[in-house]
């Protein structure tokens, strides 16, 4: 059974970067896209991006000046990078994996990790 | 870019009853691309439905979707306490590749 674990720092100061790791257990990180998603206190999900065990990436276009994101198929995880952080993306980081082969869904999700961006 | 809009906000019901939710879409969606997904407090969401109609995995046949172009549904025949709960859509796009949620509906007692 895929799990996801995500993992960084919880709290970081306006205009720092955000690096968040998704580590992949339970099955290959191959053949798949992985996602993150972010939520916001009492929000709906918002999607930031995907990558594709390949290193390909599509990005969230109003986020897409901020954000990297990257892959270690040799670890089975993946990464993301978010710039110039403020309160505004103060929220629970999801990692997610993306089925996509006739259809696009995101069947397993990683518990989520808080992050604050707080002077 | 495409706008998902959820309704009702919030649905007030007792368990036993029929939930009908509604995910209305800004342009003509793929149903292939249509998701629904359940969040409990505290938890990640979890996928209920896939390409508009196909439960995933585990999922109860109380659970049913339906629709096509820009309106879908999601249907609960019979309320089960463990599915008070916030739902949202979301949708696929490839052109370019990106994804969209809806704001969600609420289920809560009545």
């Amino acid at each position: 059974q895929v799990q996801l674990q995500e993992s960084g720092p919880g709290l970081l100061k306006p205009s720092e970067t955000l690096s968040l790791t998704c580590t992949v257990s339970g099955g290959s990180i191959s053949n798949f896209y992985w996602s993150w998603v972010r939520q916001p206190a009492g929000k709906g999900p918002e999607w930031i991006g995907r990558i594709y065990s390949s290193g390909s990436t599509n990005y969230n276009t109003s986020l897409k000046s901020q954000i990297t994101m990257s892959v270690d198929t040799s670890k089975n995880q993946f990464s993301l990078r978010l710039t110039s952080v403020t309160a505004a993306d103060t929220a629970v980081y999801y990692c997610a994996r993306g089925y996509s082969y006739g259809y696009y869904y995101m069947d397993v999700w990683g518990k989520g990790i808080t992050v604050t961006v707080s002077s | 870019e495409i706008v998902l809009t959820q309704s009702p906000g919030t649905l007030s019901l007792s368990p036993g009853e029929r939930a009908t939710l509604s995910c209305r879409s800004s342009q003509s969606v793929s149903s292939s691309y249509l998701a629904w997904y359940q969040q409990k407090p505290g938890q990640a969401p979890r996928l209920l439905i896939y390409g508009a109609s196909s439960r995933a995995t585990g999922i109860p046949d109380r659970f049913s979707g339906s629709g096509s172009g820009t309106d879908f549904t999601l249907t609960i025949s019979r309320l089960e306490p463990e599915d008070f709960a916030v739902y949202y859509c979301q949708q696929y796009g490839s052109s370019p590749p990106a994804l969209t949620f809806g704001g969600g509906t609420k289920v809560e007692i009545k």
